[in-house]
């Protein structure tokens, strides 16, 4: 069965500091990764998308994640972080897209950045 | 503006009263799906369908009801709400194939009394 665990319910740092969020999932068969953000207030909105092609995946924002199989994993890192990136951040995994494609969530991490 | 859209944003019921939340997209999209969003638990899914008139269970189906008549309305239907149906649900929807994200409605709060 598939699962998404995100180490680490609340993460903190300092603007323009390293943002690293952990995400590793169990999956039988070559996954579909995502990473989705949310605002206050607000529904989902993707950051970025693995679908089995590079690796390393670039997205919104100035957000990318590294697909690495060995490790089962899909951190999601940004290198200097901004104020406005603070949010709930959702990693999700999924094996069937083209068969209603369910999205399985990890339990989120909310980003605090200090001044 | 491409979008989908819940409705009501905020709700407050009593015990048993038959509810029904809305959800339309306006990008003709094929798969809607329907989640709740509970603290320490991530977002599960309820129900979802792959086109009209067809739908089928996620994991936590339980209590709800939907229905796929037209292609950019996905109703979630309550018949008989109870507390633990107090939440944070989110209507998505998305095109078919593999390289085309869900895009999510901005929710609808749900507390049962």
């Amino acid at each position: 069965a598939q699962s998404v665990t995100q180490l680490g319910s609340h993460v903190s740092v300092s603007e323009g500091a390293l943002v690293l969020l952990r995400c590793n999932y169990s999956s039988s068969v070559p996954p579909y990764l995502f990473w989705y953000v949310q605002y206050p207030n607000q529904g989902l909105q993707l950051l970025l998308k693995y679908t089995s092609a590079a690796t390393l995946v670039k997205g919104i924002n100035g957000f990318e994640a590294e697909f690495k199989k060995s490790e089962t994993s899909f951190h999601l890192t940004k290198p200097s972080a901004h104020m406005s990136d603070a949010a709930e951040y959702f990693c999700a995994v999924t094996e069937d897209y083209n068969q209603g494609g369910k999205l399985i969530f990890g339990q989120g991490t909310e980003l605090s950045v200090k001044p | 503006e491409a979008q989908v859209t819940q409705n009501p944003r905020y709700l407050i019921t009593v015990t048993g009263k038959k509810l029904t939340v809305t959800c339309s997209q306006n990008m003709n999209h094929e798969y809607m799906s329907w989640y709740r969003q509970d603290p320490g638990l991530g977002l599960r899914q309820i129900y979802y369908s792959m086109n009209v008139e067809v739908t089928d269970k996620g994991d936590v189906p339980e209590g709800y009801k939907v229905s796929r008549k037209e292609k950019r309305n996905f109703p979630l239907i309550l018949e008989s709400p109870s507390p633990n149906q107090t939440s944070l649900y989110f209507c998505a929807s998305r095109r078919q194939g593999e390289n085309y994200g869900y895009t999510f409605g901005s929710g609808t709060r749900l507390t049962v009394v």
